[in-house]
Formats: structure tokens, C-alpha cells, sequence
């Protein structure tokens, strides 16, 4: 069983440029979750997606948004960036819900802004 | 606010030593708690769930509601059980989750030959 893929794997932006970044749940897998994990900040929710719903959003501004499509696959977007966030962009997934407990993460994205 | 402190950033021990990393959180209702881990160059993964009350490599980890805490532990220390340590709450109310894990800072475990 392929695990949880997320492309692009690095890259590097510029101030005021905007990126998506992807990710492939495992397949079955519903619920995808996005973490930022900084050395300062930790791992921190973004958000979690099940069956294309927003079903809940951690404390970040409205430049970092995310949708799901019909078959699981998640993507997420950061407008106007910002220097503070270059971060590894993690997503994760799992069967039906957070209620399980158990995310299976993918090796991120690793995002730099110049 | 829900919170999950690790207080500990660094830990080493020697080969052999017992271990414990720590874990204390502040929510309200009763959350399900679990120890995630990532070793060098691999993926975090979940490590073990208190509601399995299972060991897994050897840890264990044992809630304790009074002091709202939730350790990780391990009696022998093996050189391959260096990593980072998660400790994650999720929230919960009336057995319904939250839907979100909150993680703590994390624990860098070195443990030394």
C-alpha cells in the first residue's frame, strides 16, 4: 500500500508569491490534515479535510486555505507569502476521522521564502 | 485553551538507563493522548495510544488525570529508540473528537553507547 504522498518535495518562493502544495492520501484514507512544523513553533494544525468538508481550521491567517477533491486528494494554498512561512508542510491521513488517532504523514513539503 | 507542554527539549541518557519523557496537557473534556515519533530521516509515525494500554519497543505511557499528565517511559534505553517524541491530545467532548491533534514542542532522545 502506497503511503501518504505530498508533491512538490522542496521549493523556494519569493515574498508576495503565492503556492499550492499537494497531497496524495493513502488510498481508502478520507480525512487529510495539514500541519506547519517550524524548529520554533513545533508542529501546528492547519486544517482537516473529510469527504471534501472543512471540518476544522487551527490559528493561521486567511492566506493559507486547502480543499479536497471528490477522490481524497488534498492540496493547499499560501498567498502572499511571507518570510515566517518557509516551514515543512506536513499532511497527513486517516481512514474515517480524526477519531482514531492514528495520521499516517507524508515527508512534506519544504517550502523557503526569499 | 487546550495546551500540551513538553518540557523537556533535550534529552540524553546511556544505553541501558531508563527513560522518561514528559508530557503534561490542559484541556477540557477528556481527551485520547498518543506519542508520536520520528527517527532520523523517516517519517512521524504514531508510536503508541493510551487507549490500547499496549507497550510498544518497550515504552509505555500512563495517564494520569489528577496531574493531567501523560509520560512516556521506557525501563532500558536502546540506542535505536533516538528520535523526536510527540506527545498529541486530541480533543474531545462528549466522546466526539475535535478533529485535530495538537502537538507538543517535541523531545530530541539521544541515547548515548
Amino acid at each position: 500500500k502506497a503511503g501518504v504522498t505530498q508533491t512538490p518535495r522542496y521549493l523556494i518562493k519569493t515574498r508576495g508569491q503565492q503556492v499550492t502544495l499537494s497531497c496524495s492520501p493513502i488510498s481508502g484514507h478520507r480525512s487529510v490534515s495539514w500541519y506547519q512544523q517550524t524548529p520554533g513553533q513545533g508542529l501546528q494544525f492547519l486544517f482537516e479535510y473529510f469527504s471534501e468538508t472543512q471540518r476544522n481550521k487551527g490559528n493561521f491567517p486567511g492566506r493559507f486555505s486547502g480543499r479536497q477533491f471528490s477522490n481524497s486528494r488534498s492540496e493547499m494554498n499560501v498567498s502572499t507569502l511571507e518570510l515566517g512561512d518557509s516551514a515543512l508542510y506536513l499532511c497527513a491521513s486517516s481512514l474515517e476521522s480524526l477519531n482514531t488517532g492514528e495520521l499516517f504523514f507524508g515527508e512534506g513539503s519544504r517550502l523557503t521564502v526569499l | 485553551a487546550q495546551r500540551v507542554t513538553q518540557p523537556e527539549k533535550l534529552l540524553s541518557v546511556f544505553k541501558g538507563a531508563p527513560v522518561e519523557l514528559k508530557c503534561n496537557y490542559s484541556y477540557s473534556g477528556s481527551p485520547e493522548l498518543f506519542w508520536y515519533v520520528q527517527y532520523s530521516r523517516q517519517r512521524l509515525q504514531l508510536l503508541l495510544r493510551h487507549i490500547s494500554r499496549e507497550s510498544i519497543k518497550g515504552f509505555t505511557a500512563d495517564l494520569n488525570k489528577g496531574e493531567t499528565s501523560f509520560h512516556l517511559k521506557k525501563p532500558f534505553a536502546q540506542e535505536e529508540d533516538s528520535a523526536m517524541y510527540y506527545c498529541a491530545p486530541e480533543g474531545r467532548a462528549g466522546g466526539t473528537s475535535y478533529g485535530k491533534l495538537t502537538f507538543g514542542q517535541g523531545t530530541i532522545l539521544t541515547v548515548h553507547p
